[in-house]
């Protein structure tokens, strides 16, 4: 079973970066294409990027291209996403999402959730 | 880039309704969706992948419909815990975006 586990709340001043971390037990990285998803406090899902098996890279979303970059270690089966210029509007849940690669993807896996808050 | 409405945005039911959500495709995406299902403080959960097939674990009276640009996900008679936001995804990458969800409140 797979099981993700994410670095905690952080605060942040508009203009620093933030990385939130997120830990894979129960299989390998090397197995499972991660993706993030944040979510603005009332507000939905948004797809920021992820590794795309079929391309085989990884992809960010149009939004966020620029300022986001996703990395693992796989040495220690960790995750990153690494957000830049941080504004009040990326106060938000940033979620790790996964799933098995065979042919279709679905997120059946979900880490916890991290609470960034940006405030001066 | 693929955009998915769905509606309504939000539906008031009562235990034992049937409920239906819409999503729609801005352009084909064949069977390629996700539905997902999330509650307040929590993190998503996957309900239905490939327009149609229930994830392991959810009780059968989800389930999903459609191909191309509209797709369907339906619950055959509400039950207490199905009080939640829904929200599809399609699932073929590289941009996989979400709809903007729909809120299922009690009645």
């Amino acid at each position: 079973q797979v099981q993700l586990k994410q670095s905690g709340a952080e605060v942040k001043m508009p203009g620093a970066s933030v990385k939130v971390s997120c830990k894979v037990s129960g299989y390998t990285l090397s197995e499972l294409p991660m993706h993030w998803v944040r979510q603005a406090p009332g507000k939905g899902l948004e797809w920021m990027g992820g590794f795309d098996p079929e391309e085989g890279e990884t992809i960010y979303a149009r939004k966020f291209q620029g300022r986001v970059t996703m990395t693992e270690d796989k040495s220690t089966d960790t995750a990153y996403m690494e957000l830049s210029g941080l504004r009040s509007e990326d106060a938000a849940v940033y979620y790790c999402a996964t799933g098995h690669w065979s042919g279709y993807l679905v997120f059946a896996y979900w880490g916890q959730g991290s609470l960034v808050t940006v405030s001066s | 880039d693929i955009q998915l409405t769905q509606s309504p945005s939000s539906l008031s039911a009562s235990v034992g309704d049937r409920v239906s959500i819409t999503c729609r495709a801005s352009q084909s995406i064949s069977f390629y969706l996700n539905w997902y299902q999330q509650k307040p403080g929590r993190a998503p959960e996957a309900l239905i992948y490939a327009g149609s097939t229930l994830q392991s674990g959810v009780p059968p009276r989800f389930s999903g419909s459609g191909s191309g640009t509209a797709f369907t996900l339906n619950i055959s008679s509400l039950q207490p815990e199905d009080f939640a936001t829904y929200y599809c995804q399609f699932a073929k990458g590289p941009h996989r975006t979400f709809g903007q969800g729909t809120k299922v409140e009690i009645k």
